[in-house]
């Protein structure tokens, strides 16, 4: 069975300071997999995906197969980045989209 | 823009009570998905629907029931509301095959007493 882990439920960083959002992947075939970001009073939507290999408000995330992970990622943390982040999966078989739990994002000023 | 509209953005009903959550989208997609959102258990699938009158269960569809007659349209039915549905219930929908992109409403708290 396909399983999307985020260990981290809250992630507390200050202004500037890198940050790492962890996911990890249980797939045996060859997955798809996405950020969505769910910002304080907003809709939950879609920030990245891997397959387009992009940069999305300075956020990055590469598919490391051998780890099964899709760490997102990015250099320099902003303030409006403080959201609930969800890892999802797409597995060819079912085309379902498989969320994780979350992580909560704080970034201090 | 696209959008997808929940009707209510809080209810409160009693235990008990049969409630209907209405979930409408103006994009023509054919897959529309009912979800729980639950602080550290994340978003877990009740049902969803890829037709008009088609509907599959997802991983807790225990207690709810779903109909979609039309296309824009997909509801959420708890038969008899328990205080454990007592959630963040999110609407979703996608083209058909392309679930790599979900268009989320803007959610519904219930609070069942």
């Amino acid at each position: 069975a396909q399983r999307v882990t985020q260990p981290e439920k809250l992630l507390s960083v200050f202004k500037g300071a890198p940050v790492e959002l962890k996911c990890n992947y249980s797939y045996s075939g060859s997955p798809e997999l996405f950020w969505y970001v769910q910002y304080s009073r907003q809709r939950l939507q879609l920030l990245l995906r891997h397959i387009s290999r992009e940069s999305i408000k300075g956020f990055t995330a590469d598919l490391n197969k051998g780890e099964t992970s899709f760490h997102l990622k990015k250099p320099f943390a902003q303030e409006e980045d403080s959201a609930m982040y969800y890892c999802a999966l797409l597995s060819g078989g079912s085309y379902i989209p498989t969320f994780g739990r979350g992580t909560s994002l704080i970034v201090h000023p | 823009d696209v959008k997808v509209t929940q009707s209510s953005r809080y209810l409160v009903k009693r235990t008990g009570e049969k409630v209907f959550l209405e979930c409408v989208q103006d994009m023509d997609h054919e897959n529309m998905f009912w979800y729980r959102q639950d602080p550290g258990l994340g978003l877990r699938l009740i049902y969803f629907s890829y037709d008009v009158k088609m509907k599959e269960k997802g991983d807790i569809p225990e207690g709810y029931s779903v109909s979609r007659e039309k296309k824009e349209r997909f509801s959420l039915i708890l038969e008899s509301a328990s205080t454990n549905q007592t959630s963040m219930y999110l609407c979703a929908s996608s083209l058909e095959g392309n679930n790599e992109k979900l268009f989320f409403g803007s959610g519904t708290q219930l609070s069942v007493l």
